[in-house]
């Protein structure tokens, strides 16, 4: 039972590069979301998707893009990589959306921008 | 944005020792949830609390909420080295957004 899958674990990235952080589910949940975590504060939400086809913005979406085209499926785009992007991501799941449902998380992707 | 404030920082106790956390938020909230967070892992599901619910428990977990004083306390009864980690508290007020504080961490040890 694998539950949320994120790859890569690590990842080193040069100013100004993309790249696609991945994440997977296999609990066949509609609502899927992106947080980062930073030293001293707590997990901001980044972008997240109620199903198939549909995602939104959160707290913090600048410098990041998403899509949603299949259920189990939730990748996070760093358009253009820069410093204050380093951090540890996060991707949660849940049945449906938060208001009475426990979220499942992956164990991040701890990315570095130099 | 942060609305949750865990408190204390950190804590450190023996096992067998109970520990617990606060947190303390500002707005009127739908539920509020309790996370365990291991060095390097994701953050695991406790205990979901709704609004009208006053206590709840899980195992060696007790947590309750007080709408009122806009809190919740988490209690680890009989507390062991495996849980050593960073407990944090959730809330959720509307829309589709989690509010997380930044964690209590709990050093346990034997």
């Amino acid at each position: 039972n694998a539950g949320v899958t994120q790859t890569p674990k690590f990842q080193v990235l040069k100013t100004g590069q993309s790249m696609t952080l991945q994440c997977a589910q296999d609990m066949n949940h509609e609502y899927m979301s992106w947080y980062r975590q930073d030293p001293g504060m707590g997990l901001r939400l980044i972008h997240y998707s109620v199903g198939a086809g549909i995602t939104d913005q959160g707290e913090v979406p600048n410098g990041y893009n998403v899509s949603r085209s299949t259920t189990e499926d939730f990748p996070l785009r760093l358009l253009s990589a820069a410093p204050s992007q380093t951090s540890v991501y996060f991707c949660a799941s849940s049945s449906t959306g938060i208001s009475n449902q426990p979220q499942h998380f992956g164990d991040g992707t701890r990315l570095s921008i130099l | 944005s942060q609305q949750g404030e865990e408190d204390p920082q950190a804590l450190s106790i023996q096992e067998g020792e109970n520990a617990t956390m606060n947190c303390s938020y500002k707005t009127s909230i739908n539920n509020l949830q309790w996370y365990r967070q291991n060095s390097g892992r994701g953050l695991v599901h406790l205990i979901l609390i709704r609004s009208n619910e006053r206590e709840k428990h899980s195992g060696r977990l007790r947590v309750t909420l007080d709408t009122s004083k806009k809190s919740s306390s988490l209690l680890i009864t009989a507390s062991r080295a495996a849980d050593t980690a960073s407990y944090i508290c959730a809330t959720v007020t509307s829309g589709y957004a989690l509010n997380f504080g930044k964690g209590t961490s709990l050093l346990v040890t034997p």
